[in-house]
């Protein structure tokens, strides 16, 4: 089964506009981290947001949210005034207390693209 | 350098070839991982060391695959005998600590294997 899975595999956004790329996440363990990252035309993957499974707030980084619904399994990503630099792929990705936390499993990823 | 290092960027091999592809993690980063990114795919886990300690090479896809990290700093992977399936994007990541914190992340190795 799938472990993360992301459903939209292209979202368009006008630019400004605020975007939400969806995930969705299937663990049994009860602690665990939940990260997305970008991952621009260049390769390098940048570090955006992380959401521990403990953690009773949304996290926070600027522009980007994370909306975390625990009980439906879901962490999806909100860019609030998407930029045309916000164009990428975005991948959401997870790690398990119980297999140690090192072992990041990756969703497919959504390429983002923003229209002027 | 502030970030993950990794060397070579580009990497063309000959199949049947040897390749090694170096990570220089952030400085006194005791966590380092390896990933493979296949075209069109987000990528795989292949090992991941703390320090010099290689705690985890589930991923690895063969014994053909081989990382160190002899000094719990720079890591090595090796693919000996390259086949073209091998062709990827190659990733390294370390972070501060262990556990459910984040990770960053080199630029990668793009090999291919003609």
């Amino acid at each position: 089964a799938q472990k993360i899975t992301q459903t939209q595999p292209g979202m368009f956004v006008q630019e400004k506009e605020a975007v939400t790329l969806d995930c969705t996440y299937d663990t049994s363990d009860q602690s665990y981290g939940l990260f997305w990252y970008k991952q621009p035309s260049s390769g390098e993957m940048i570090f955006l947001i992380y959401q521990g499974s403990y953690d009773e707030q949304n996290a926070t980084e600027g522009r980007y949210s994370l909306n975390f619904q625990k009980a439906r399994k879901s962490a999806n990503l909100v860019i609030s005034a998407s930029q045309l630099g916000d164009s990428a792929m975005y991948f959401c990705a997870m790690r398990e207390q119980n297999t140690g936390g090192f072992k990041t499993i990756f969703g497919a990823g959504t390429r983002l693209f923003v229209k002027a | 350098g502030a970030g993950v290092s990794q060397s070579p960027r580009y990497k063309v091999a000959k199949r049947g070839q040897d390749v090694a592809l170096r990570c220089d993690p952030i400085s006194g980063h005791v966590s380092l991982f390896w990933y493979q990114q296949a075209l069109g795919q987000g990528p795989e886990f292949l090992t991941y060391f703390q320090n010099e300690a290689q705690l985890d090479k589930s991923g690895l896809p063969s014994d053909r695959f081989f990382a160190e990290r002899p000094e719990g700093s720079v890591s090595t992977l090796k693919i000996q005998r390259t086949q073209q399936e091998d062709s990827a994007v190659y990733l390294c990541a370390s972070s501060i600590g262990q556990g459910l914190i984040e990770a960053f992340f080199g630029q990668g190795t793009r090999l291919t294997v003609v």
